[in-house]
């Protein structure tokens, strides 16, 4: 059973053009997070969201945590080649536990 | 620099031959842990590790085994790996009450 579902899969798009990637779980998470991957390195970690509701930004990124705590999106405005890469979320149950994370979403910017 | 570095970066071995593949962090992390990555798959979590000697399963621990004799290094054992085990892995360390997981860059390596 996969515990958290990214969607869509794979995003291919322009440059200059806003996209969003969804993060949906039936359960509760106390923190969820968004890591960035290029092809042969690791993730890196994007955000940390903890509070239901809460927003956060990172220059062109924002990313919010829904309010039931259960689901996360990802926005990006006026994309660029550079945003090119994996787009991982995952989740914690509490500070210290095991992460789960989505399959990821696969995002291709092109000039 | 803070960082989690593996080694090697990429082996290529045969079917049965035993193999390590190193793990070591520089941020006092207590927790660590291995994944693997496939493709259609994920990431998914082999063992972890909650701090010096304590170790426990993840979820595809099966041919896997690990130790954590020192705070800074979990190394993955292959005693005898099978071409189903190639796969792209990844050592991550966090702090105890942390959220925030760091990740070293990854070993990829090929079972034949």
């Amino acid at each position: 059973t996969q515990l958290l579902e990214q969607s869509p899969q794979f995003l291919s798009i322009q440059e200059g053009e806003n996209l969003t990637v969804y993060c949906n779980s039936s359960s509760v998470f106390s923190s969820l997070q968004w890591y960035r991957q290029e092809p042969g390195e690791g993730p890196v970690l994007l955000v940390t969201v903890v509070t239901g509701g809460e927003v956060k930004k990172l220059k062109r990124l924002t990313f919010q945590f829904g309010d039931a705590r259960k689901d996360s999106s990802l926005h990006i405005t006026a994309a660029q080649p550079g945003d090119t890469g994996l787009y991982l979320c995952a989740g914690a149950r509490q500070a210290g536990t095991a992460l789960i994370f989505g399959k990821g979403t696969t995002l291709s910017v092109s000039s | 620099e803070a960082q989690v570095t593996q080694n090697p970066r990429y082996l290529i071995t045969v079917t049965g031959k035993k193999l390590t593949v190193t793990c070591s962090q520089n941020m006092n992390h207590e927790y660590m842990s291995w994944y693997r990555q496939d493709p259609g798959l994920g990431l998914r979590q082999i063992y972890y590790s909650m701090n010096v000697e304590v170790t426990d399963k993840g979820d595809v621990p099966e041919g896997y085994k690990v130790s954590r004799k020192e705070k800074r290094n979990f190394p993955l054992i292959l005693e005898s790996p099978s071409p189903n085990q190639t796969s792209l892995y990844f050592c991550a360390s966090r702090g105890h009450h942390s959220y925030e997981q760091y990740f070293g860059p990854g070993t990829r390596l090929t079972v034949t």
